[in-house]
């Protein structure tokens, strides 16, 4: 089964740090591009950060250029979003998402569950 | 940035009628090299993640139901419901997927509900 797994989320206060990871499986990870994207309670999706499938190419949304990185580890079947200098509007329930193409932009086919990050003092 | 404007905010239709979202992106989301839309649609319900509908603005997903239909090309585009079902209640969004290195970017969202 095709399947994306979120973990990582948390509690933490403004200014901290948190790493989010999303395991893959049932697909061959290191072919395809991936995504985080996220949804403030209540609100619509934001896409936040892609990574291609080399990590050749690394894309991220002004909200959260040079606080966050995505990076991925092809052997282990593994995305990750390192946070940094977190604030009270990262709070969001975040998403990973697969590309469902293996050559251009595509359409986002697969999604985890998501994991929640609160930031709050 | 593309910017994804939807509407309506949300709509109330009776089961088995036709429902309408409508999506216009601020620029044309069609690449002439391959003459394909950029353009996707997703569904989620609540306390789920979204779930594709609908991509290249006309191509259905595997498994979605074809009371599902995408049309539209360049800036504005539509997603019907020919027949609303009880599990269709959800919100709706649409995304472009045109834009590198800005990132995709989504609509507002639709809510759709029964009458």
């Amino acid at each position: 089964e095709v399947q994306l797994v979120e973990s990582g989320g948390g509690l933490v206060k403004p200014g901290g740090s948190l790493r989010l990871s999303c395991a893959a499986s049932g697909f061959t990870f290191s072919s395809y591009s991936m995504n985080w994207v996220r949804q403030a309670p209540g609100k619509g999706l934001e896409w936040v950060s892609s990574i291609s499938s080399s990590s050749s190419y690394i894309y991220y949304a002004d909200s959260v250029k040079g606080r966050f990185t995505i990076s991925r580890d092809n052997a282990k079947n593994s995305l990750y979003l390192q946070m940094n200098s977190l604030r009270a509007e990262d709070t969001a329930v975040y998403y990973c998402a697969r590309d469902r193409g293996v050559y251009s932009n595509d359409a986002f086919d697969i999604w985890g569950q998501g994991t929640v990050v609160t930031v709050s003092s | 940035d593309i910017v994804m404007t939807q509407s309506p905010d949300s709509l109330a239709v009776s089961l088995g009628e036709r429902a309408t979202i409508n999506c216009k992106s601020s620029q044309s989301v069609l690449y002439s090299s391959n003459n394909k839309n950029y353009l996707a649609w997703y569904q989620q319900k609540p306390g789920q993640p979204p779930k594709l509908l609908i991509y290249w603005a006309s191509t259905r997903e595997s498994g979605v139901p074809d009371r599902f239909s995408g049309s539209g090309s360049g800036t504005d585009f539509t997603l019907t419901i020919s027949s609303l079902q009880a599990e269709d209640v959800a919100v709706y969004y649409c995304q472009q997927y045109y834009s590198t290195p800005r990132g995709p970017t989504f609509g507002g969202g639709t809510k759709v509900e029964i009458k």
